[in-house]
């Protein structure tokens, strides 16, 4: 059974046109994590959520945000993508000493 | 600031043959990861190291833990192709949420070893 699912698997959009990532988990986990993957590069953290309580990376640029309606949803919203957010997209929850990612959502960027 | 480093960055291997990727990371941690990821995919778990002097082994890969040393390895034993993929070690940041007065650990990844098997 499909713990950490995210959706679309793939999403094309265009230069500056606003784009959202979901992310939903059957595991009932407080901690949530969004991570960026440009290809050949190593997952990068943007933000993490423990219930509501949100935090992001310092180097997380603003046109990146998340919301998280409920402990089993988190999202990612791009305002206005460019062509170097072209990447990777993986959500990962965590309890104790584990993270679980999802299969991530890859962002083409037109 | 925590940094991870794995080495090597490539890595050529013929079957059968035995290797070792090395991570090093800058300061005080007990736990870590290594992920194995193949093209275009998620990361897949492979072992949690939690304590000075852990070991752990599934099949041909064997990782172990050396927290004085800041060193974690991982040996591959009798490669073959099926092995090739990315192998990212990462380290865990400790961070605390004040409103709840608990820590979660936040990941950070080496630049990963990218392994190529070939007969």
């Amino acid at each position: 059974d499909a713990m950490v699912i995210q959706n679309p698997r793939y999403q094309v959009t265009q230069f500056g046109k606003p784009v959202t990532l979901s992310c939903s988990q059957t595991l009932n986990h407080n901690v949530m994590y969004w991570y960026q993957q440009k290809s050949s590069q190593a997952p990068k953290l943007l933000f993490h959520y423990y219930d509501k309580d949100f935090n992001n990376e310092a180097d997380t640029p603003d046109n990146f945000q998340s919301r998280r309606p409920n402990t089993s949803f988190c999202f990612l919203d791009i305002r206005s993508p460019g062509l170097g957010d072209a990447a990777m997209y993986l959500c990962a929850t965590s309890r104790a000493h584990e993270q679980y990612f999802g299969p991530g959502t890859r962002l083409t960027v037109t | 600031e925590l940094k991870v480093e794995q080495n090597p960055l490539f890595l050529s291997m013929q079957e059968g043959k035995n290797y070792t990727i090395y991570c090093n990371y800058s300061t005080t941690s007990d736990r870590l990861y290594w992920y194995r990821q193949d093209p275009g995919k998620s990361l897949e778990s492979l072992f949690v190291l939690l304590s000075n002097g852990a070991v752990k082994q599934e099949g041909r890969l064997m990782a172990s833990l050396d927290t004085k040393a800041r060193l974690s390895t991982l040996h591959i034993t009798a490669a073959v192709h099926d092995l090739s993929a990315t192998y990212f070690c990462a380290v865990v940041l400790d961070f605390l949420y004040m409103n709840y007065g608990g820590s979660q650990g936040n990941l950070i990844f080496g630049k990963g070893t990218k392994l190529s098997v070939k007969p």
